[in-house]
């Protein structure tokens, strides 16, 4: 199965510093997407940032930041000034090409709590 | 534009009974998703459709699972009988599949909360 691991279960920040959520992924496939969602405790996806594995920028919206780094098939969520509101669980999914096309992988996720 | 809706929000139900999702996908979206999310865990998808057709449902467990898709639009999945470990939450999804950037960017409904006493 072409896995993707989010090596942090829980990660704290202080409001207005910046953190880094850390992804990376299996995959045989030549093009495939990265996404990262956040899922507050209402229980909604939110969908935050897109990467394409043939994008030569990093994704920007906003206050988040996508650090790809192709070789090392990683995909580093960063989230800069952080907000009480951006406590809730963030995932990173893939989306490949080839027998996998079309379907969605979600990671575990990681719990980003945000202190005053 | 109304977002990707899905009923109930909250079900209870005791094991062996039989019990039914359904989901309203995004007006035009031609691909719909449901996911089972255990607590605490990432999504799973459990069946994909492109229109009325079930291209990936390799993780339905078919014995008591069944879904359908009436027209390419609004989708139901069912559960019967249900046991004790199918509590989750259902994620229904959908998408615009286009070829370019942020294809098969996802929209979620809320979800459906299933607790299995």
């Amino acid at each position: 199965a072409q896995k993707i691991t989010q090596t942090q279960p829980g990660m704290f920040v202080q409001e207005k510093e910046a953190v880094t959520l850390d992804c990376t992924y299996d995959t045989s496939d030549q093009s495939y997407g990265l996404f990262w969602y956040k899922q507050p405790s209402s229980g909604e996806m939110i969908f935050l940032i897109y990467q394409g594995s043939y994008d030569e920028q990093n994704a920007t919206e906003g206050r988040y930041s996508l650090n790809f780094q192709k070789a090392r098939k990683s995909a580093n969520l960063v989230i800069s000034a952080s907000q009480l509101g951006d406590s809730a669980m963030y995932f990173c999914a893939r989306v490949g090409g080839g027998t996998s096309y079309g379907k969605l992988t979600f990671g575990q996720g990681t719990i980003l709590t945000v202190h005053p | 534009e109304a977002g990707v809706v899905q009923s109930p929000r909250y079900k209870i139900i005791e094991k062996k009974q039989p019990v039914a999702f359904w989901c309203n996908p995004i007006s035009g979206h031609n691909t719909l998703y449901w996911y089972r999310q255990n607590l605490g865990q990432g999504p799973e998808l459990l069946i994909r459709y492109e229109n009325e057709e079930a291209v990936d449902d390799s993780q339905l467990p078919k014995d008591r699972f069944s879904a359908e898709r009436l027209k390419g639009v609004d989708s139901t999945l069912k559960i019967q009988p249900a046991e004790l470990g199918d509590s989750a939450v259902y994620l229904c999804a959908s998408s615009l599949t286009l070829l370019g950037a942020r294809a098969f960017e996802a929209f979620f409904g809320q979800g459906t909360r299933l607790t299995v006493v």
